[in-house]
């Protein structure tokens, strides 16, 4: 099964300090993405990547940057956190669309942030 | 620009109830239509993908048809376990070389014993 692993569960950061999520994928998908998810607003994406050293942006990338220097890693970084960037933060991976599909992602277990 | 509806927000259920969650959507040329599941404080789990009108896939208790408007997530004799929030999303033709999906926001299932 592919897995995509995001190093932490929970993590509680102070404003302004810089905030580097991690994700790692074991099936050597081309694609990575970020989402965050808040209560009533649903999936927002915010970076994606289709590969090494590329990236796009989503919906909502203000605040936000990527780094993908491996294909199996994509890191999301808070430049500065503030306290709307509390949030759950998903990471998720698929393989690349032209290759036939389309094809679902698979997700991480998601991290809890907290900005206070 | 695509849109994604799902309906109920919310559903309750007896177990055994069998039910019915939709997820509408407008589209310019449908690619696929996936089909996750989540769990609380968890990550969305892949169930289906649905390429064409007319297709339909089922797991366990689970069914998912789709037409030219919408899909169908048909849920027979649930269980407790089947509790969680449905989640639809939608992947058109591409536009300006983006294949990004557009998620709906949602179904939270609760299923009592």
């Amino acid at each position: 099964d592919v897995k995509v692993t995001q190093s932490s569960r929970y993590l509680v950061k102070r404003t302004g300090e810089k905030v580097f999520l991690e994700c790692v994928q074991d099936m050597d998908h081309e694609n990575m993405f970020w989402y965050r998810q808040d209560p009533g607003l649903g999936l927002r994406l915010i970076y994606f990547s289709y590969d090494v050293k590329m990236k796009e942006k989503g919906d909502i990338p203000e605040g936000y940057s990527v780094s993908r220097e491996k294909k199996e890693r994509f890191s999301l970084i808070l430049e500065s956190a503030s306290t709307n960037q509390t949030s759950m933060y998903l990471c998720a991976s698929s393989l690349y669309t032209s290759t036939g599909g389309p094809y679902g992602y698979t997700f991480g277990s998601g991290t809890r942030l907290t900005v206070v | 620009e695509d849109q994604v509806t799902q309906s109920p927000e919310a559903l309750r259920l007896q177990e055994g109830e069998s039910s019915s969650l939709n997820c509408s959507y407008t589209v310019s040329g449908l690619r696929g239509l996936f089909w996750y599941r989540q769990d609380p404080g968890k990550g969305p789990e892949f169930l289906f993908t649905l390429y064409s009108a007319g297709e339909e896939k089922e797991k366990e208790r689970l069914k998912a048809t789709l037409t030219k408007k919408e899909s169908f997530l048909h849920i027979t004799a649930p269980k407790p376990e089947d509790s969680a929030t449905y989640l639809c999303a939608v992947q058109a033709k591409a536009s300006g070389g983006s294949y990004i999906p557009t998620f709906g926001r949602g179904t939270s299932l609760i299923v009592h014993p």
